[in-house]
């Protein structure tokens, strides 16, 4: 079966230091997201993707976070100044379009930042 | 602001017997709520949908139940087992957006064990 891959599985990153998260999703896929998990907290949405531009961002998405997808298939998250309180499981997903049981996600990056 | 609640952290439950998991909702504009399943070190996977023009959708072991006016939501998992233990998530969404790109709202998730 198709899946969204994501790398590396693990970061350690030192404060203040930019840190890109990658993900290669479903290659007929049309819409792409980013989510995190907080450890013991909720699955937050960050930002979805599609048509090359950002669709929609939630307000943890600031300024020091941006989404790229540079070549056709991979879909990055950069955070350009880490923080402690980035540190979280990061989640991409994506779908065809059709349909949220259609949402698959990849297994995520572990950003710890020190 | 958590418009998705999933207010039992954990569950135990004997191999056979029914799971119920539960879950809320605030926000009167979802109509379309999913339950994702995950295991460590591993990603959401989507288990179950339902819309809110039904209060009942079934798919093997697992039903789902909605209950529009008390915005509540449950997971049935009939019988029970071992591999059905995970952190269970309830999400929910617009289905006006089904074919755009609305989020999910997710809630805390509950995590399900199953003694042999």
């Amino acid at each position: 079966e198709p899946e969204v891959t994501q790398t590396p599985s693990h970061q350690v990153t030192q404060m203040g230091q930019e840190v890109i998260l990658r993900c290669v999703p479903i290659s007929n896929h049309l819409y792409f997201y980013w989510y995190r998990q907080i450890l013991g907290q909720k699955v937050e949405f960050l930002v979805s993707f599609y048509n090359n531009e950002i669709s929609e961002k939630s307000e943890i998405f600031d300024d020091q976070f941006s989404v790229e997808r540079p070549d056709g298939s991979n879909f990055t998250l950069k955070i350009r100044s880490t923080k402690l309180e980035d540190s979280a499981m990061y989640f991409c997903a994506s779908r065809t379009g059709v349909g949220y049981e259609k949402l698959f996600f990849g297994s995520g990056t572990q950003l710890s930042v020190l | 602001d958590q418009q998705v609640k999933q207010n039992s952290p954990s569950l135990s439950v004997q191999e056979g017997r029914i799971s119920i998991l539960n879950c809320d909702y605030t926000n009167s504009m979802f109509d379309y709520f999913l339950w994702y399943k995950k295991y460590p070190a591993e990603g959401p996977t989507f288990l179950i949908s339902i819309s809110s023009i039904k209060d009942k959708n079934e798919d093997g072991r697992f039903t789902v139940f909605l209950n529009k006016s008390a915005k509540h939501l449950s997971l049935h998992i009939v019988p029970s087992q071992p591999g059905d233990s995970a952190v269970y998530f309830c999400a929910a969404t617009r289905s006006i957006s089904n074919f755009g790109n609305e989020k999910l709202t997710f809630g805390t998730g509950t995590r399900l064990t199953i003694i042999p």
